[in-house]
């Protein structure tokens, strides 16, 4: 069965310094998603990761996957209140249909 | 373009009731999927349809939730006989096919009294 933890579950930022959150996953997978959740909204899609190595980024964020350790980082680079929200990754098993399975989400909290 | 939409944003329902949550997926995607998502938790998996047919529906929690997607559109989440424990946000995806990514709805929040 797959599963997906992300840690830590809540990180509370200071403003201006840099953090990264973390997605581990427990077996073969095709593909990584990075969503994001404000409180009440739907899930916005931040970032696919497709392939072992796999490096993307938008603004503040930087997404990246090491496939042989199942393992997925999201790089936060001088936070901003802006980003205050909870991330999920959520990966398909490999060979299968794209159903995902979600982790728990990383709430992060921005402080000035 | 129009994005995945939901309705109701809202259902409060009573306990032992049916309900019927509706998605429109955006125009020309083939795949479809249903996921809860339960307070403090990440979503969950219940239904995935390619075109009109379920191509899994294993996620689905028991024989009170069936879903339907009749002309390979419009999909239908149908709960009979409604427990609190339902209560929940449910969340429609559609994709182009199944190997892209998922663009999620707004979701219907259901409660159950």
């Amino acid at each position: 069965e797959l599963k997906v933890e992300q840690n830590p579950l809540f990180l509370s930022m200071q403003e201006g310094k840099n953090y990264t959150i973390y997605c581990n996953y427990s077996t073969t997978s095709d593909r990584l998603y990075w969503y994001r959740q404000d409180p009440g909204k739907s899930l916005e899609s931040l970032f696919v990761l497709l392939s072992n190595g796999a490096v993307k980024q938008e603004g503040r964020l930087m997404a990246s996957l090491d496939t042989k350790a199942r393992l997925s980082t999201l790089h936060i680079t001088a936070a901003v209140h802006d980003l205050s929200a909870t991330y999920f990754c959520a990966v398909n098993s490999a060979g299968a249909n794209s159903k995902l399975t979600f982790g728990k989400g990383i709430t992060l909290s921005v402080r000035p | 373009g129009a994005g995945v939409s939901q309705t109701p944003s809202n259902k409060v329902t009573e306990k032992g009731k049916y309900v019927e949550l509706r998605c429109d997926p955006i125009s020309g995607h083939t795949a479809l999927y249903w996921y809860r998502q339960s307070l403090g938790q990440g979503p969950e998996f219940l239904i995935y349809f390619q075109g009109t047919g379920a191509a899994d529906d294993s996620g689905l929690p028991n024989d009170r939730f069936f879903a339907v997607r009749p002309e390979g559109s419009v999909s239908t989440l149908k709960i009979q006989r409604t427990e609190r424990g339902d209560s929940a946000v449910y969340l429609c995806a559609s994709s182009p096919n199944s190997y892209n990514e998922q663009f999620f709805g707004p979701g219907t929040r259901l409660t159950v009294l």
